[in-house]
């Protein structure tokens, strides 16, 4: 499978506990992003890497969430005491370059109880 | 379409008619376009993309139209199938301040297909 990989795909924790994610993005493609959806609503943005340099991040990426791309290829999402609003699905896309079309991976649920 | 419960907007056709989804973007900066299939439980799936120099664009079943005049995008899907039964979402991208843009997109709120046999 050569597409956008996400690990794991749910993810159930209690409120307060730690959690990261990992995205595997099409190989060769330098852009990363991470977008978070709710039920409902599109994908919103979170952050942007550019190989291993996170060059974007949104409001919606609060203190307790970080992201890494160390050797610009994989990615960790870890969110920091979890809050039951950050319930969603996690998504990863990737691209190979501005101004190509960004590729989806399946996404990990989130679900804090 | 009408809204429901998800406050979606809803389109409901019959195997083989054509169907067309509408979107409305805010910002004329926006220089790309895409539209993204959903599936339940799925992450996005790329269908067909334009860009703003462009007013039409066709794919395999599938036309993008883009009206720049009005920021209006559609997406016409011909002899719709059962499959294509999912919650579509168009996308654009802006450029940024001096050009640039780091391909970041902004999601429209997405359309509900249903396809009846």
């Amino acid at each position: 499978d050569t597409g956008v990989s996400q690990d794991p795909r749910h993810k159930i924790t209690k409120r307060g506990q730690n959690v990261t994610f990992r995205c595997d993005p099409i190989s060769e493609h330098n852009r990363l992003y991470w977008y978070r959806q709710t039920l409902g609503q599109g994908p919103e943005f979170l952050t942007y890497f550019q190989n291993e340099a996170q060059l974007e991040k949104s409001r919606l990426l609060s203190d307790r969430f970080s992201a890494e791309r160390p050797k610009g290829s994989f990615s960790t999402l870890e969110i920091q005491r979890t809050e039951q609003g950050d319930s969603a699905m996690y998504l990863c896309a990737s691209s190979l370059h501005m101004n190509t079309e960004a590729f989806f991976g399946q996404g990990t649920r989130l679900t804090v109880v | 379409g009408e809204s429901v419960g998800l406050h979606l907007p809803t389109l409901s056709v019959q195997e083989g008619d054509n169907s067309i989804i509408n979107c409305a973007y805010s910002n004329s900066a926006s220089d790309y376009f895409i539209w993204y299939k959903q599936e339940s439980g799925k992450g996005p799936q790329f269908i067909i993309d334009i860009r703003s120099n462009m007013d039409k664009r066709q794919g395999q079943r599938v036309t993008v139209l883009l009206n720049k005049t009005v920021k209006h995008l559609s997406l016409q899907i011909a002899a719709t199938q059962p499959g294509d039964s999912a919650v579509y979402f168009c996308a654009e991208r802006s450029q940024g301040a001096g050009g640039t843009s780091y391909g970041k997109l902004t999601f429209g709120q997405g359309t509900i297909l249903t396809v009846h046999p």
